[in-house]
Order: C-alpha cells, then sequence, then structure tokens
C-alpha cells in the first residue's frame, strides 16, 4: 500500500501524559498537512509542511502541540501534558505540490481519560 | 475568514433515489471547492473539486457538484443512490494562494434505505 499511513491507529492515555502520532506521506509529496477531527466535525486545520519546513500553524495548535518533518519524510505531531479536550481523530494529509490532490490517511484516534 | 456551511446534518435516502447535499461557503473572493467523502474506518477521499471554467463538475463514484457563484453555493448530487454510498460528506474550501489547506464545513451523514 502506497497511501499516507498514520501510527499508531489509536491511543488512550492518561490527562498529563504526553503522545506522539507519526505520519508517513505518500513518498514524492512535497506538503504534508495535519488536521484534527472532533465527533459530528468536520476536520480542522492545524498546521502543514512544504518538504521539512513548517510554514503555518493554526491557532488551535497551543503551545503543548508541535509538529516535525525533519528531511522532509515522516512527520511527527506531539501533544505534551494531554487534556481531556484533545480526545479527537488526528488526520494526516500529503500533496504534491500546492493544487495536487490531497490524500489523507486513516488518522490517529486518541482519548483521554 | 472564510466559512462553510452544511446545513444538513443528516439525510436518509432510499435506495436507487436522488441525492442533493447542500453547501454554502463565506469567503472574499471564490476559492476552490471540494467535496469529499469519508467512510466508516476510512479516510477522507475526494469526489471531485471546483478551480475554475465549467460550474458543473463531474467526480467519482457518479458524483457532480455545481458551483453557483451568485449563491455562494456549491451542491452535491447523485440521480441514484447506491447502498454503498452511507457515508459522512464534506464540503470543503481553500484559497486559491494555499489550494491545499482546506477548511471543511460540518458534514453531513447520509443513510441509505433499501
Amino acid at each position: 500500500d502506497t497511501g499516507v499511513s498514520q501510527d499508531p491507529r489509536h491511543k488512550i492515555t492518561k490527562r498529563g501524559q504526553n503522545v506522539t502520532f507519526r505520519c508517513d506521506p505518500i513518498s514524492e509529496h512535497n506538503r504534508l498537512y495535519w488536521y484534527r477531527q472532533t465527533l459530528g466535525q468536520g476536520p480542522e486545520f492545524l498546521t502543514y509542511f512544504q518538504n521539512e519546513a513548517q510554514l503555518e500553524k493554526s491557532r488551535l495548535l497551543s503551545d503543548r502541540f508541535s509538529a516535525e518533518r525533519p528531511k522532509g519524510s515522516f512527520s511527527t505531531l506531539e501533544i505534551q501534558r494531554t487534556e481531556q479536550g484533545d480526545s479527537a481523530m488526528y488526520l494526516c494529509a500529503s500533496s504534491l505540490g500546492i493544487t495536487g490532490e490531497l490524500f489523507f490517511g486513516e488518522g490517529s484516534r486518541l482519548t483521554v481519560l | 475568514a472564510q466559512s462553510v456551511t452544511q446545513p444538513d446534518i443528516h439525510i436518509t435516502v432510499s435506495e436507487g433515489a436522488s441525492l442533493e447535499l447542500r453547501c454554502n461557503y463565506s469567503y472574499g473572493a471564490t476559492p476552490y471547492l471540494f467535496w469529499y467523502v469519508q467512510s466508516p474506518g476510512q479516510g477522507l477521499q475526494l469526489l471531485l473539486k471546483y478551480f475554475s471554467g465549467d460550474t458543473l463538475v463531474q467526480g467519482i463514484k457518479g458524483f457532480e457538484a455545481e458551483f453557483k457563484r451568485s449563491q455562494s453555493s456549491f451542491n452535491l448530487r447523485k440521480p441514484s443512490v447506491h447502498w454503498s454510498d452511507a457515508a459522512e460528506y464534506f464540503c470543503a474550501v481553500a484559497p486559491k494562494a494555499a489550494g491545499n489547506k482546506l477548511t471543511f464545513g460540518g458534514g453531513t451523514r447520509v443513510l441509505v434505505k433499501p
């Protein structure tokens, strides 16, 4: 399968713990996006990268959130000191260029107890 | 700020009947417009997109959408629904300067009756 893959698919953690999600985009795609989707809502933009450069961060991304894309390949999204409000599906997507089709992964579901 | 409204949270349709999902957007200039489908346990899949040109856009799985500038709308249609079309559908917009930075609507869940 050469689509966007995300790991882990599910994560249950206790409030205050740190979690990290990984996204492997389609190999030739230079743009990588992170979105968050809560139950019954549409996805909300968090941040995106062009190659290894993080070009924009949403105001939704508090300082507890950090994303990286070393070497312009896979990306990680870390949430420190998780809160119950962080419970959501975290979606990763990649594209080739600014107008290339956005391909989404199946998401990483986070539950904070 | 740009926004996308999908007025219908749920729609139930009989198999074989036609389907129309509404989408209205608020944005200063005509953005890029998209429809995505999300089936349970699967990632979002692009159905179709409008960048410019012909206002009637054909997509995958027999879907089409019509862009109406005067109404700031981009409604999705399918003439005859199949049971496999049961899913959640999202309309999304993106400014032309950042073509893939999408703002999504809240989604419409489609249930298909046999």
